[in-house]
């Protein structure tokens, strides 16, 4: 089994602040995706990167796959209460869409 | 993307019972997935929806407790069978359209409680 470690497991910021999420595995993935979910929701896809140093911007939502295509990090700036949630990565173990999911970092953002 | 809609939403159901839920697309897809989410935790893989064919599960997960239908490309269940507390949990269908896209989208959740 190939384990994605997230960190930190919470986190609870000011709005306007800046915050990092981290992924992490000793196994290479073919690519990476980023979920957001929302109490009451099934995850919803924010981004998904396939290509070792890439970067994706997506607003004030930067994401950066690792050079070896073993970790990855998602960095938001002037975090806004709209982005609390759950995050979640999860690496792709084949081409056919089979995951493995990271435990999650639950992100609060008080106004 | 893709309309994905679960059934039941929620349901509170007794112990040895079992619950059967329906997952529906609004469009033809090639892979079919189930989620469980227990509270607090992230999602691990039940098993793959195959049309026409078994589903392949993951290890942990037995058919004769997690039968799974795929009768077309639009439609899927999951029943979870002789329910006792331990099967409280959130249960997620996901699909992924095109091979290699690695794009999976997810229901928005049956949150099933056993009493």
């Amino acid at each position: 089994t190939q384990l994605l470690e997230q960190s930190p497991q919470f986190l609870s910021i000011q709005e306007g602040e800046n915050l990092t999420v981290y992924c992490n595995s000793s196994s290479v993935f073919s690519s990476l995706q980023w979920y957001r979910q929302e109490p009451g929701e099934g995850p919803v896809l924010l981004v998904t990167v396939v290509t070792g140093g890439e970067v994706k911007k997506l607003k004030r939502l930067t994401f950066q796959f690792g050079d070896a295509r073993k970790d990855s990090s998602l960095h938001i700036t002037a975090a806004q209460p709209g982005d609390t949630g759950l995050y979640l990565c999860a690496g792709g173990v084949d081409s056919w869409g089979k995951f493995q999911f990271g435990a999650g970092t639950q992100v609060v953002v008080t106004p | 993307s893709a309309v994905i809609s679960q059934k039941p939403s929620r349901d509170i159901c007794q112990r040895g019972t079992s619950l059967t839920i329906q997952c529906q697309v609004d469009s033809q897809v090639t892979m079919m997935f189930w989620y469980r989410q227990q509270p607090g935790q992230s999602l691990t893989l039940i098993a793959t929806a195959n049309q026409g064919s078994e589903a392949t599960y993951e290890s942990g997960f037995v058919i004769d407790k997690f039968p799974i239908s795929r009768p077309n490309l639009t439609f899927s269940t999951l029943t979870v069978s002789n329910m006792s507390p331990e099967d409280s949990s959130i249960y997620l269908c996901s699909v992924e359209f095109t091979s290699g896209k690695n794009i999976q989208y997810f229901g928005a959740g049956t949150r099933l409680s056993v009493l």
